[in-house]
Protein backbone atom coordinates (compact mmCIF):
# COMPACT_ATOMS: atom_id res chain seq x y z
CA UNK A 1 0.00 0.00 0.00
CA UNK A 2 1.88 3.48 -1.19
CA UNK A 3 1.59 5.63 2.07
CA UNK A 4 3.23 8.03 -0.30
CA UNK A 5 1.18 8.58 -4.12
CA UNK A 6 2.87 11.30 -7.20
CA UNK A 7 -0.42 10.69 -9.18
CA UNK A 8 0.84 12.66 -12.04
CA UNK A 9 3.74 10.41 -13.57
CA UNK A 10 4.64 13.73 -15.75
CA UNK A 11 4.61 17.61 -16.23
CA UNK A 12 5.52 19.78 -18.98
CA UNK A 13 5.68 23.48 -18.23
CA UNK A 14 7.01 26.26 -20.27
CA UNK A 15 10.06 28.08 -19.43
CA UNK A 16 8.84 30.88 -17.11
CA UNK A 17 5.75 29.60 -15.95
CA UNK A 18 5.12 28.26 -12.48
CA UNK A 19 5.77 24.04 -12.01
CA UNK A 20 3.38 22.92 -9.75
CA UNK A 21 3.93 19.32 -8.09
CA UNK A 22 1.80 17.59 -5.90
CA UNK A 23 2.28 14.79 -3.56
CA UNK A 24 -0.85 13.13 -1.26
CA UNK A 25 -0.12 10.53 2.21
CA UNK A 26 -1.95 8.68 3.66
CA UNK A 27 -0.25 8.49 7.10
CA UNK A 28 -1.14 11.24 9.85
CA UNK A 29 1.96 10.36 12.15
CA UNK A 30 4.50 11.99 9.30
CA UNK A 31 5.89 14.51 10.86
CA UNK A 32 8.22 16.02 8.53
CA UNK A 33 8.32 16.12 4.22
CA UNK A 34 10.61 16.59 1.87
CA UNK A 35 11.45 17.31 -2.00
CA UNK A 36 14.21 15.60 -3.82
CA UNK A 37 14.99 16.33 -7.21
CA UNK A 38 17.05 13.96 -9.12
CA UNK A 39 18.70 14.19 -12.41
CA UNK A 40 19.54 10.82 -14.71
CA UNK A 41 22.16 8.85 -13.65
CA UNK A 42 22.83 10.72 -10.52
CA UNK A 43 21.24 10.32 -6.65
CA UNK A 44 18.57 11.97 -5.27
CA UNK A 45 19.42 15.47 -4.04
CA UNK A 46 17.40 17.05 -1.09
CA UNK A 47 15.56 20.61 -2.40
CA UNK A 48 13.62 21.66 0.46
CA UNK A 49 11.70 20.36 3.15
CA UNK A 50 8.89 21.04 5.28
CA UNK A 51 7.75 20.79 9.09
CA UNK A 52 4.55 19.15 9.73
CA UNK A 53 3.55 22.03 12.47
CA UNK A 54 4.23 24.64 9.39
CA UNK A 55 1.90 25.20 6.13
CA UNK A 56 4.84 26.42 3.66
CA UNK A 57 8.24 26.45 3.58
CA UNK A 58 9.76 29.12 1.06
CA UNK A 59 13.63 29.18 -0.71
CA UNK A 60 13.99 31.02 -3.20
CA UNK A 61 12.48 29.79 -6.36
CA UNK A 62 10.92 26.98 -4.66
CA UNK A 63 7.78 26.91 -2.36
CA UNK A 64 6.32 24.02 -0.39
CA UNK A 65 2.69 24.02 1.12
CA UNK A 66 1.43 21.14 3.18
CA UNK A 67 -2.51 20.76 3.68
CA UNK A 68 -2.21 18.16 6.48
CA UNK A 69 -6.14 18.00 6.69
CA UNK A 70 -5.78 16.88 3.31
CA UNK A 71 -2.85 15.49 3.50
CA UNK A 72 -1.35 16.60 0.50
CA UNK A 73 2.23 18.87 -0.02
CA UNK A 74 3.08 20.70 -3.17
CA UNK A 75 5.75 22.04 -4.75
CA UNK A 76 5.77 25.11 -6.23
CA UNK A 77 8.74 26.70 -8.65
CA UNK A 78 8.57 29.75 -9.95
CA UNK A 79 9.91 30.71 -12.56
CA UNK A 80 10.25 27.34 -14.14
CA UNK A 81 13.97 26.93 -15.48
CA UNK A 82 15.43 24.20 -18.29
CA UNK A 83 17.44 23.41 -15.51
CA UNK A 84 14.60 22.08 -13.52
CA UNK A 85 14.48 19.25 -16.11
CA UNK A 86 14.23 16.47 -13.47
CA UNK A 87 12.47 14.17 -11.63
CA UNK A 88 10.81 14.99 -8.43
CA UNK A 89 10.70 12.75 -5.27
CA UNK A 90 8.21 13.78 -2.59
CA UNK A 91 9.19 12.00 0.99
CA UNK A 92 7.67 11.94 4.25
CA UNK A 93 9.08 10.96 7.53
CA UNK A 94 7.85 9.18 10.45
CA UNK A 95 11.44 7.68 11.63
CA UNK A 96 12.09 6.64 8.45
CA UNK A 97 11.69 8.04 5.13
CA UNK A 98 8.62 6.96 2.23
CA UNK A 99 8.97 7.83 -1.14
CA UNK A 100 6.74 8.82 -3.74
CA UNK A 101 7.13 7.39 -7.65
CA UNK A 102 8.43 10.80 -8.72
CA UNK A 103 7.09 13.34 -11.50
CA UNK A 104 8.92 14.17 -14.33
CA UNK A 105 9.10 17.89 -14.97
CA UNK A 106 10.18 18.42 -17.91
CA UNK A 107 10.40 22.76 -18.97
CA UNK A 108 10.53 23.61 -22.45
CA UNK A 109 11.81 27.51 -23.89
CA UNK B 1 37.08 13.72 -1.57
CA UNK B 2 34.54 14.28 0.81
CA UNK B 3 31.06 13.15 0.74
CA UNK B 4 29.29 9.64 -0.18
CA UNK B 5 30.49 7.37 -2.91
CA UNK B 6 29.27 3.92 -3.97
CA UNK B 7 31.16 1.31 -6.18
CA UNK B 8 31.02 -0.18 -8.66
CA UNK B 9 28.43 2.04 -10.89
CA UNK B 10 28.10 -0.59 -13.17
CA UNK B 11 28.07 -4.05 -12.93
CA UNK B 12 25.81 -7.19 -14.43
CA UNK B 13 26.64 -10.62 -12.95
CA UNK B 14 24.35 -14.08 -13.20
CA UNK B 15 21.78 -15.31 -10.92
CA UNK B 16 22.45 -17.16 -8.16
CA UNK B 17 25.64 -14.98 -7.85
CA UNK B 18 26.81 -12.86 -5.08
CA UNK B 19 27.49 -9.38 -4.97
CA UNK B 20 28.33 -6.95 -3.18
CA UNK B 21 27.86 -3.30 -3.42
CA UNK B 22 29.81 -0.90 -1.84
CA UNK B 23 29.37 2.63 0.20
CA UNK B 24 31.22 5.04 1.97
CA UNK B 25 30.80 8.59 3.51
CA UNK B 26 32.85 10.84 5.07
CA UNK B 27 30.70 13.18 6.86
CA UNK B 28 30.45 10.53 9.85
CA UNK B 29 26.87 10.38 9.37
CA UNK B 30 25.19 8.40 11.97
CA UNK B 31 22.51 6.75 9.79
CA UNK B 32 23.29 5.76 6.48
CA UNK B 33 20.91 3.83 4.14
CA UNK B 34 20.00 1.17 1.01
CA UNK B 35 17.42 1.96 -0.97
CA UNK B 36 15.96 0.41 -4.68
CA UNK B 37 14.71 2.86 -7.38
CA UNK B 38 12.49 0.45 -9.83
CA UNK B 39 10.07 1.72 -12.22
CA UNK B 40 6.41 2.92 -10.78
CA UNK B 41 7.96 2.09 -7.21
CA UNK B 42 10.08 4.97 -6.33
CA UNK B 43 12.30 4.61 -3.95
CA UNK B 44 12.31 1.81 -1.45
CA UNK B 45 14.42 0.96 1.62
CA UNK B 46 16.09 -2.42 1.92
CA UNK B 47 17.83 -2.08 5.34
CA UNK B 48 18.97 1.28 7.30
CA UNK B 49 22.05 1.63 10.28
CA UNK B 50 21.28 3.79 13.06
CA UNK B 51 24.69 3.55 14.07
CA UNK B 52 28.23 1.18 13.61
CA UNK B 53 26.53 -2.44 14.29
CA UNK B 54 23.16 -1.20 14.34
CA UNK B 55 21.04 -2.30 11.51
CA UNK B 56 17.80 -2.79 10.91
CA UNK B 57 14.99 -3.84 8.01
CA UNK B 58 13.19 -1.77 5.58
CA UNK B 59 10.30 -1.94 3.44
CA UNK B 60 11.90 -4.72 0.71
CA UNK B 61 14.93 -6.91 2.71
CA UNK B 62 14.50 -9.92 1.20
CA UNK B 63 17.90 -11.31 -0.23
CA UNK B 64 19.60 -8.96 0.97
CA UNK B 65 22.42 -8.77 3.83
CA UNK B 66 23.90 -5.47 5.39
CA UNK B 67 26.69 -5.24 7.95
CA UNK B 68 28.37 -1.76 9.16
CA UNK B 69 31.74 -2.49 10.93
CA UNK B 70 32.70 0.96 11.00
CA UNK B 71 31.06 4.54 10.69
CA UNK B 72 31.82 4.86 7.29
CA UNK B 73 31.16 2.26 5.47
CA UNK B 74 27.73 -0.07 4.99
CA UNK B 75 28.01 -2.80 2.32
CA UNK B 76 25.28 -4.61 0.59
CA UNK B 77 25.61 -7.78 0.04
CA UNK B 78 22.81 -10.04 -2.26
CA UNK B 79 23.18 -13.43 -1.32
CA UNK B 80 22.26 -15.35 -4.32
CA UNK B 81 21.18 -12.90 -7.15
CA UNK B 82 17.76 -13.10 -8.63
CA UNK B 83 16.55 -11.15 -11.97
CA UNK B 84 14.17 -9.47 -9.79
CA UNK B 85 17.12 -7.32 -8.12
CA UNK B 86 17.67 -6.29 -11.36
CA UNK B 87 17.80 -2.03 -10.36
CA UNK B 88 19.40 0.60 -9.37
CA UNK B 89 20.63 0.87 -6.28
CA UNK B 90 21.24 3.90 -3.95
CA UNK B 91 23.09 4.26 -0.71
CA UNK B 92 22.29 7.58 1.73
CA UNK B 93 23.77 8.66 4.26
CA UNK B 94 22.63 11.36 7.10
CA UNK B 95 22.69 12.64 10.91
CA UNK B 96 19.10 12.40 11.77
CA UNK B 97 16.37 10.08 9.93
CA UNK B 98 15.20 13.38 7.43
CA UNK B 99 17.10 14.57 5.30
CA UNK B 100 19.34 12.54 3.21
CA UNK B 101 22.35 12.67 1.28
CA UNK B 102 22.38 10.22 -1.55
CA UNK B 103 25.33 8.53 -3.90
CA UNK B 104 25.36 8.35 -6.97
CA UNK B 105 23.73 4.84 -7.90
CA UNK B 106 24.85 1.45 -9.04
CA UNK B 107 23.18 -0.07 -11.94
CA UNK B 108 22.81 -3.63 -11.41
CA UNK B 109 21.82 -6.33 -14.39
CA UNK B 110 20.74 -9.79 -12.98
CA UNK B 111 21.18 -11.72 -15.97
Amino acid sequence: DQQVKQNSPSLSVQEGRISILNCDYTNSMFDYFLWYKKYPAEGPTFLISISSIKDKNEDGRFTVFLNKSAKHLSLHIVPSQPGDSAVYFCAASFNKLIFGTGTRLQVFP
Amino acid sequence: DAGITQSPRYKITETGRQVTLMCHQTWSHSYMFWYRQDLGHGLRLIYYSAAADITDKGEVPDGYVVSRSKTENFPLTLESATRSQTSVYFCASSEGATEQYFGPGTRLTVT
